[in-house]
């Protein structure tokens, strides 16, 4: 089957510290991935994506490379700010699907 | 412009009430999906509705749970006979046409669901 492991949280760092939230995933036949971020009392926006192997995605400081040899996508981003501070979540799609398969999500706080 | 909306924010219940939530997508946008956000959980896909086809419902995790969409647009997510499991958040999201990695999904704020 199709699913999405994440590091479990919650994470707390300082500001300017450097981010990595892991995320692997076992897909049947050849995933997008995606990291959807929720900041407080909001809903989940897309931060980035990738839709092939070797493709990073990247957006606000933040990257993800798709790592086909490893079925990861890690979330990386060099300088936290408190407004990172919001719960992360990958997820695939397995194309033709009409569903996201979603991680259990990761509570990133960053303290300044 | 507006973005996915949906009602109540909030709703608690006693077990074995009957709830509605209340999605609307937004304009225009034919795919419109539920998900489920339980405690500690990722989210669950529930249902997923497209133009005038029939609905796909394999994400139900019972038979208590039904959705429709009238109209194409706004769509009603109805649990019956409420049990505690069933609290969570449920979310509710649209795409201009069906989901795909370069079509986005755009997400509601959700309602929390508190059953007593």
């Amino acid at each position: 089957g199709n699913s999405v492991t994440q590091m479990e949280g919650p994470v707390t760092l300082s500001e300017e510290a450097f981010l990595t939230i892991n995320c692997t995933y076992t897909a049947t036949g050849y995933p997008s991935l995606f990291w959807y971020v929720q900041y407080p009392g909001e809903g989940l926006q897309l931060l980035l994506k990738a839709t092939k192997a070797d493709d990073k995605g990247s957006n606000k400081g933040f990257e993800a490379t798709y790592r086909k040899e490893t079925t990861s996508f890690h979330l990386e981003k060099g300088s936290v700010q408190v407004s990172d501070s919001a719960v992360y979540f990958c997820a695939l799609l397995i194309q033709g699907a009409q569903k996201l398969v979603f991680g259990q999500g990761t509570r990133l706080t960053i303290n300044p | 412009g507006a973005g996915v909306s949906q009602s109540p924010s909030n709703k608690v219940t006693e077990k074995g009430k009957d709830v509605e939530l209340r999605c609307d997508p937004i304009s225009g946008h034919t795919a419109l999906y539920w998900y489920r956000q339980s405690l500690g959980q990722g989210l669950e896909f529930l249902i997923y509705f497209q133009g005038n086809s029939a609905p796909d419902k394999s994400g139900l995790p019972s038979d208590r749970f039904s959705a429709e969409r009238t109209g194409g647009s706004v769509s009603t997510l109805t649990i019956q006979r409420t049990q505690q499991e069933d609290s969570a958040v449920y979310l509710c999201a649209s795409s201009l046409y069906g989901l795909s990695s370069y079509n986005e999904q755009f997400f509601g704020p959700g309602t929390r669901l508190t059953v007593l």
